[in-house]
C-alpha cells in the first residue's frame, strides 16, 4: 500500500541552525501539507501546497519556515534558524485531490532543538 | 478552530463495540465528516469519511444523523491496538485538516 515517508525519523539540532525535513508524498497526489505537534498538544496545521505554490499557511508558518518541492517527488520543510520552541513532531501529509480527498500522513520527524 | 465537539475520553472493554460520538451542529452542506486516529505519537491515520449516508469499511462504521449535526464512529470489535486518540473532523475536500483535542479511547483488557 502506498504511504507517505519522512526522513529523518529524529533530528537533533543546535539553536540557530537550519534544518530541512524531508517527505516523499504518495506518487499521484497533488496536495501536500505540513503539520506539527508539540509534545502533549494538538496537531497543528502549518502549510498546504498545491500546483507548486503555497495555497494556505497558518500564523505559525512565519518567515523562518519555507517549503519546496524540488524534484517532483520530495516535499521539504526548511526552518532557517531553529528556536527551542520549534522542538516538536513534524508530520507531512498528502492527498490526491478531487471531490473527497482523504489525506494520508507520514510517521513524522521528531525535531529536538538544544 | 475545530468545528466538532467530542468527549475527552472513553473506555471500552476489549472485544466490545466502541461507539465514539461527535457533534458538528454547524456543519455546512458541502462538508464531509472525517475520522482519524493517532496511536501514541505516530502520524494521524485516516479511518473513514462520509457525507450523508452511513459508511462502512474494513476498519469501522460511520453513522451520520439525518440532520448531519452529529455522527458516531463504531469500531465493531475493539482490540488493545485500537487504543488511540480519535479525531472527528469536518471539512471540504482538499482543505486543510483542523484537529481538535479528540477522544482518548482506552481499551480495557
Amino acid at each position: 500500500e502506498p504511504e507517505v515517508t519522512q526522513t529523518p525519523s529524529h533530528q537533533v539540532t543546535q539553536m540557530g541552525q537550519e534544518v530541512i525535513l524531508r517527505c516523499v508524498p504518495i506518487s499521484n497526489h497533488l496536495y501536500f501539507y505540513w503539520y506539527r505537534q508539540i509534545l502533549g498538544q494538538k496537531v497543528e496545521f502549518l502549510v498546504s501546497f498545491y500546483n507548486n505554490e503555497i495555497s494556505e499557511k497558518s500564523e505559525i508558518f512565519d518567515d523562518q519556515f519555507s517549503v519546496e518541492r524540488p524534484d517532483g517527488s520530495n516535499f521539504t520543510l526548511k526552518i532557517r534558524s531553529t528556536k527551542l520552541e520549534d522542538s516538536a513532531m513534524y508530520f507531512c501529509a498528502s492527498s490526491h485531490g478531487g471531490k473527497v480527498p482523504e489525506a494520508f500522513f507520514g510517521q513524522g520527524t521528531r525535531l529536538t532543538v538544544v | 478552530d475545530a468545528k466538532t465537539t467530542q468527549p475527552p475520553s472513553m473506555d471500552c472493554a476489549e472485544g466490545r463495540a466502541a461507539n465514539l460520538p461527535c457533534n458538528h451542529s454547524t456543519i455546512s452542506g458541502n462538508e464531509y465528516v472525517y475520522w482519524y486516529r493517532q496511536i501514541h505519537s505516530q502520524g494521524p491515520q485516516y479511518i473513514i469519511h462520509g457525507l450523508k449516508n452511513n459508511e462502512t469499511n474494513e476498519m469501522a462504521s460511520l453513522i451520520i444523523t439525518e440532520d448531519r449535526k452529529s455522527s458516531t464512529l463504531i469500531l465493531p470489535h475493539a482490540t488493545l491496538r485500537d487504543t488511540a486518540v480519535y479525531y472527528c473532523i469536518v471539512r471540504v475536500g482538499g482543505d486543510k485538516i483542523i484537529f481538535g483535542k479528540g477522544t482518548r479511547l482506552h481499551i480495557l483488557p
